[in-house]
Parts: structure tokens; sequence; C-alpha cells
């Protein structure tokens, strides 16, 4: 069965410093890989998509950025964080039309 | 442009009486409609689909494509019902959200 992990699952980091958020896939190949943003009052914001290896599809400029070293690897990354950037990150998989998300990972920036 | 839209952040019923949580699309295609719900410590997971015209957990939801909406419904609400609802749209690769409702079920 297909599994997907998410860490770490929560991070306290001051403003100004660096993210690393990762996330693997277990049981599939090829999986289009998904981050998104879950914020209270503003629902899931997708933020980058991934259908292969070095293919980013970002859909919200920001100071963020994904990359996808390997098939199965999902990794959302900043060089400074910003307040703003606190929220709850969810990694998602999906094979034709169904999503599969992660536990997600809480951000507190401070 | 929001395409998946959500009226009610916060919805509370009694156990027993019916619910309906409303989802609007903006979609000039076929649309892939679903509804996922995420209980209280758990993860977000797919509840339903409109392809697949079943019922989960007593839920279903009709898609209407001349008023472009995709209501989630049941008849007799449950205390185990009370979690966040979201409707969303795929297109191509890309998933669309709502931003969800809140269901409170009162016993």
């Amino acid at each position: 069965s297909q599994t997907i992990h998410q860490w770490p699952a929560t991070l306290v980091q001051p403003v100004g410093s660096p993210l690393s958020l990762e996330c693997t896939v277990e049981g599939t190949s090829n999986p289009n890989l998904y981050w998104y943003r879950q914020a209270a009052g503003r629902g899931l914001q997708l933020l980058f998509y991934s259908v292969g290896i070095g293919q980013i599809s970002s859909e919200v400029p920001q100071n963020l950025s994904a990359s996808r070293p390997q098939d199965r690897q999902f990794i959302l990354s900043s060089k400074k964080l910003l307040l703003s950037d606190s929220g709850f990150y969810l990694c998602a998989w999906s094979v034709r039309v169904e999503q599969f998300f992660g536990p997600g990972t809480r951000l507190t920036v401070l | 442009a929001q395409r998946v839209t959500q009226p009610e952040k916060l919805l509370s019923v009694f156990k027993g009486a019916p619910v309906e949580l409303k989802c609007n699309y903006s979609y000039s295609g076929s649309p892939e409609l679903f509804w996922y719900v995420q209980y209280s410590r758990q993860r977000l997971q797919l509840l339903l689909r409109h392809i697949s015209r079943e019922s989960i957990k007593g839920f279903t939801a009709d898609l209407n494509k001349g008023e472009t909406s995709f209501h989630l419904k049941k008849p007799f609400a449950q205390e185990e019902d009370s979690a966040m609802y979201y409707c969303a749209l795929n297109i191509g690769n890309q998933f669309y959200f709502g931003t969800g409702t809140s269901l409170t079920v009162i016993p």
C-alpha cells in the first residue's frame, strides 16, 4: 500500500532563517506531488506541484521554492522565512485524480 | 479568481437533522469534483467524488452543471460527522480547494 511521510511534524523558526520541509512517498511510482498551505479561513492553497523529477510548477509567487530530486521525494524550501510563512503545510500525491495527503507540518515563524 | 467557493465557514446542526454543505465552482469544461474531509487529529482524506455517484457514510453530492454546484448532503447528521469539509475541483494536474466548512453536529 502507498504511504506518504512528512517531516518534521512541527517546526519553530526565526524570521530570516532557511527552511526545508521534506515529503516522501512509498508504494507508488511517478506520482504527481503537491505542496499546499492550510490557513484558517483560507482553506487549502496550492503552492507547487510536480509531475516528474525536476519538474516544478508554482501556483503562488512567494519566497518559497520546491524541488523534486527523486521520483518520490518533494522538498519545500525557503532561503529566508517571513512571519507570513507561518502555517500548516501539507504534502500530497495523486495518481489519476484522487489525492492522498500527508500528516502535515506546523510551521511557526517568530 | 476563486474556482471553488464554499460560502459557509461554520455550520452547526443538531444530531438527526439534515445537513447540506454548499459548494459552487467556476469552470467551463467538464468538472471533476470531490469532497474531502478532515476529522479532528486525522489527515485530510477523500470522502466522495462525483464520478462515483456513491454514498459514503450517508453523504451524497450531486453535480448540478446548470447551477455549477456540488452540494454535500446527509439526511440525518451524526456526531461523528463533525469535521472540516473541503470541496475540490480537479483540472488536469491541478486541484483547487474551497476554503472549507467546519461542521459541528450538536448532540
